[in-house]
């Protein structure tokens, strides 16, 4: 079983749709949580960043962290064509290694 | 743009070879990670130095080493290359690993192909 569990999709959603993205993980010791944007054959983009567990709003990006189901999300409302994109979720303890979830492809139709 | 510069964009290469990967970091940054993302395994991480000592080792191969220079840019090295080394190589920096997590920001990566 690998440390972090993300559905790789793909997600196909029509624009102005609300895109809902998860991972769950085993690590209980894991307190930090992060969510990237990865465009094709481009770097990974960190859109949010949070520690432990509540929820964190940025524009259009909500995340959310609950660390007693072991379970993070990440909902983009309105979304829009230029969302298209891999997003991966990633965490780590104290120790700054990322782990990585595999990775959710979303594409948003226009 | 990130402000994480890595070159070259793409390597094509022969097995049995060696090459050399290079990251700048962010104006600042203080730590420097390599990452491996391939299809079958994703993103995995590699090797962090903060200020030019190693610091941490994640799934790294025997045949990989990399190093920190005083200038904080950082260097991959890969050799006896085999076809399944083929991948994207990222390089992500951030302020300061020394205590706690930290927000990672990543370069544009390389890409390697081994024929």
């Amino acid at each position: 079983q690998k440390e972090v569990e993300q559905d790789p999709g793909p997600l196909s959603v029509p624009e102005g749709a609300i895109v809902s993205l998860n991972c769950t993980y085993s690590n209980s010791a894991f307190q930090y949580f992060m969510w990237y944007r990865q465009y094709s054959r481009k770097g990974p983009e960190l859109l949010m960043y949070t520690y432990s567990s509540g929820n964190k709003e940025d524009g259009r990006f909500t995340a959310q962290v609950d660390k007693s189901s072991k379970y993070i999300s990440l909902f983009i409302r309105d979304s829009q064509p230029s969302d298209s994109a891999t997003y991966l979720c990633a965490m780590s303890r104290s120790s700054i290694k990322l782990s990585f979830g595999a990775g959710t492809t979303v594409t948003v139709r226009a | 743009d990130s402000g994480v510069t890595q070159t070259p964009k793409h390597l094509i290469t022969a097995t049995g070879q060696r090459v050399t990967l290079r990251c700048s970091p962010r104006s600042g940054d203080l730590s420097v990670y390599w990452y491996q993302q391939s299809l079958d395994q994703g993103l995995q991480f590699l090797i962090q130095y903060y200020n030019g000592e190693e610091r941490a080792k994640g799934n790294i191969l025997e045949r990989f080493s990399a190093q920190q220079f005083p200038d904080l840019h950082s260097e991959l090295n890969l050799s006896s290359l085999e076809l399944g080394d083929s991948a994207l190589y990222f390089c992500a920096s951030s302020v300061d690993a020394a205590e706690g997590s930290d927000e990672q920001y990543f370069g544009p990566g390389t890409r390697l192909t081994v024929t």
